[in-house]
């Protein structure tokens, strides 16, 4: 599986937009772009995927580069309920359907 | 609100038992997935299964093993459990034409709460 690499840690002042960047330089055509986030004490949610447009719904939006090798995760008001271990995944569309989880960036949020 | 449910959600037991942590799915998702975590660290796939009667063991080795005699139930079991085994183990399951996404890229996976074994 092609590799992703996001920084450690983030912090961010609550009510504020935070945007939460992945390199994926090793991507591949079919490579989708996964986000999930994992709450304390609690197993990972889906946040947003996409593959080469950018892409929103209610929770997030997803802003991916024009040449695919990095994307970016737009929270556009932080709450103290978004503070939570956030994972750029890449999964194949080629009929692997296991997700590999990195160790993803810490997302705290400062009231 | 869980469509995934795992039980126990908290086990101390003793070196030496045999334990089977219990998930089940009421979404009728044909993909079942096995995860364990150590505190703070990154989840690790160790067992799945695409349908009934299908498991395959997953990127991190385990001594536990999996049976899928129903589509909507996944066990995972510990024949001897030893402190070693101390961790969370995640449950989630996913179906790709089932998620509303559209195309095969999407396979959302839904996760449980987890089962965190303690093995004194």
């Amino acid at each position: 599986d092609a590799k992703t690499t996001q920084p450690n840690s983030m912090e961010s002042n609550e009510e504020e937009p935070v945007h939460l960047p992945c390199n994926h330089s090793t991507i591949s055509g079919t490579d989708y772009i996964h986000w999930y986030r994992q709450l304390p004490s609690q197993g990972p949610e889906y946040v947003i995927h996409g593959l080469t447009s950018n892409v929103n719904n209610r929770m997030a939006s997803l802003a991916i580069a024009e040449d695919r090798k990095s994307s970016t995760l737009i929270l556009h008001r932080a709450t103290l309920r978004d503070a939570a271990v956030y994972y750029c995944i890449l999964r194949s569309g080629a009929g692997s359907y296991q997700l590999t989880f990195g160790k993803g960036t810490k997302l705290s949020v400062i009231p | 609100e869980a469509d995934i449910y795992q039980t126990p959600r908290y086990l101390v037991i003793g070196t030496g038992k045999k334990i089977t942590l219990e998930c089940s799915q009421t979404m009728g998702h044909d993909k079942m997935y096995w995860y364990q975590q150590d505190p703070g660290m990154e989840l690790h796939l160790i067992h799945y299964s695409y349908g009934v009667n299908s498991t395959e063991k997953g990127d991190l080795s385990s001594e536990s093993t999996v049976s899928r005699i129903r589509t909507e139930h996944f066990p995972l079991t510990l024949e001897s459990a030893r402190p070693s085994h101390t961790s969370q183990y995640l449950c989630a399951s996913s179906d790709p034409l089932k998620t509303g996404q559209g195309a095969s890229g999407a396979n959302v996976l839904t996760f449980g709460a987890g089962s965190r074994l303690t093995v004194l």
